[in-house]
């Protein structure tokens, strides 16, 4: 069975500062993939960004970068200079190796970026 | 594309009513994802479908609840009778079977109030 942890129910951040947010995970895959996800109040699941794992290096989309630890089953979130917007839950997926399966999330972190 | 479209956005509905939650797929995607997101348990798989084949319903909480796909681009999920304990957000959820493409795409959701 896949598992995904976030320990961190609730974080704040001050604008334009830099806050990670924290995912460990549980898969008995080779290969499989991981997912942040932001839900702001519009419900919208929107994709932040994504690590295959079999990828050494860390993956970046503009502010946002990982730190996957493949060992340590760790993926945890850096937002740099946090905006207004980032104001959201973030939530920390796992797939199996291709598109047509389903992702595991774990329960969120409810980020508030405060001005 | 629109991307993933749900019907209807709300939903409130009496205890014992049938409910009927409506997903159209991103044209060219072929699979499909049902999920619920309770505050309780979070975001959780109901079930996939994968070239109009269900696969995996063992998220499907109880006989109530059943899920179709007419058609390549369509699916329903339908809850008869409901109950209060199904009061939830419904999300479905797309994809597309080629390799390496691993984003599901969400649509809004359906929020789901039973009294």
């Amino acid at each position: 069975a896949q598992t995904v942890t976030q320990s961190q129910p609730e974080m704040s951040v001050q604008e334009a500062e830099t806050v990670t947010l924290s995912c460990t995970y549980d898969t008995s895959e080779n290969n499989y993939y991981l997912f942040w996800y932001k839900q702001p109040p519009s419900r919208q699941m929107i994709l932040v960004i994504r690590q295959e794992a079999y990828k050494q290096q860390n993956a970046t989309e503009n502010r946002f970068s990982v730190n996957f630890q493949k060992a340590a089953k760790s993926f945890s979130l850096k937002i740099s200079d946090s905006q207004l917007g980032d104001t959201a839950m973030y939530f920390c997926a796992l797939s199996r190796n291709s598109g047509n399966t389903p992702l595991v999330f774990g329960k969120g972190t409810r980020l508030s970026v405060i001005a | 594309d629109a991307g993933v479209i749900q019907s209807p956005r709300h939903e409130v509905t009496e205890m014992g009513q049938e409910v009927t939650l409506r997903c159209k797929l991103i044209s060219g995607h072929n699979s499909l994802f049902w999920y619920r997101q309770t505050m309780m348990r979070g975001l959780e798989l109901l079930i996939y479908f994968n070239n109009n084949v269900p696969i995996d319903d063992s998220g499907m909480p109880e006989d109530r609840f059943s899920a179709k796909m007419p058609n390549a681009s369509f699916s329903t999920l339908k809850i008869q009778p409901s109950e209060p304990r199904d009061s939830a957000v419904y999300f479905c959820a797309s994809s597309s079977n080629i390799w390496g493409n691993t984003e599901a795409f969400f649509g809004q959701g359906t929020r789901l109030t039973v009294v």
